[in-house]
C-alpha cells in the first residue's frame, strides 16, 4: 500500500530557529513530491519537486529531493510566528488522475 | 469568486441522516478532487473528476459516499446514513487538469460533524 510518512508530527521552535521537516514515501508510481502550508483549513502548495538534487527555494523556505532514499526535506530558516502551521507532504501518483497521497503532516508552532 | 468555494463551513447531523456537501471550482477548471482530513491526520484521496470521463471513485471509503459533477461545474458529495467515524473536514480542490501538471488549488473545507 502506498503510504507517505512525516517526522517530526510536531514541533516546537522559537523564532530564528531553523528546521527541518522530513517526509519519507513509499509510492509504486511516483511523479512528484510537493509541501503545502496548512494554517486554518484549505493547504495552500508551496513546493513542487521532481528531480533528485535539485533545491528549490521560496525566501526563506527551501525542499530538496532525494529519489534515491525516497524521502524530501523542508527546511525553514530564521523562523517567524507566521511560519506556525501544519506542513504537509504529498507523493502524485503518475496515474491519468494527478491524485495525492498524503502524509499525516507536521505540526510547527513557533514562539515569539 | 477567484478560488475554489465550498458549503456549508460547518456542518452538524445526527447519526444515520445524509447530508450533501458542495464544492464550486475555480471556473475554467476541469478536473475536481474531494478529500478527507480526520482530526491530526493527512488529507485522504476521495474521488477524482476529469471533464467528461468516468470518475476515478478508488478512495471512496463506503457505498455510502458517492459524488457527482456535471461537466466542469459544481460538485456534490453525498453521505449517506452518516456515522461518527465520518467526522471530519472535507476539503474539494481543483485544477486545469490535462497532461501536464497543473497546482491543485483547494477550498476552505466543510467541517462535518456527525453526533
Amino acid at each position: 500500500e502506498d503510504k507517505v510518512v512525516q517526522s517530526p508530527l510536531s514541533l516546537v521552535v522559537h523564532e530564528g530557529d531553523t528546521v527541518t521537516l522530513n517526509c519519507s514515501y513509499e509510492v509504486t508510481n511516483f511523479r512528484s513530491l510537493l509541501w503545502y502550508k496548512q494554517e486554518k483549513k484549505a493547504p495552500t502548495f508551496l513546493f513542487m519537486l521532481t528531480s533528485s538534487g535539485i533545491e528549490k527555494k521560496s525566501g526563506r523556505l527551501s525542499s530538496i529531493l532525494d529519489k534515491k532514499e525516497l524521502s524530501s526535506i523542508l527546511n525553514i530558516t530564521a523562523t517567524q510566528t507566521g511560519d506556525s502551521a501544519i506542513y504537509l507532504c504529498a507523493v502524485e501518483d503518475s496515474g491519468n488522475t494527478g491524485k495525492l497521497i498524503f502524509g499525516q503532516g507536521t505540526t510547527l508552532q513557533v514562539k515569539p | 469568486g477567484a478560488g475554489v468555494s465550498q458549503s456549508p463551513s460547518n456542518k452538524v447531523t445526527e447519526k444515520g441522516k445524509d447530508v450533501e456537501l458542495r464544492c464550486d471550482p475555480i471556473s475554467g477548471h476541469t478536473a475536481l478532487y474531494w478529500y478527507r482530513q480526520r482530526l491530526g491526520q493527512g488529507l485522504e484521496f476521495l474521488i477524482y473528476f476529469q471533464g467528461n470521463s468516468a470518475p476515478d471513485k478508488s478512495g471512496l471509503p463506503s457505498d455510502r459516499f458517492s459524488a457527482e459533477r456535471t461537466g466542469e461545474s459544481v460538485s456534490t458529495l453525498t453521505i449517506q446514513r452518516t456515522q461518527q467515524e465520518d467526522s471530519a473536514v472535507y476539503l474539494c480542490a481543483s485544477s486545469r487538469g490535462g497532461a501536464r501538471w497543473s497546482e491543485q488549488f483547494f477550498g476552505p473545507g466543510t467541517r462535518l460533524t456527525v453526533l
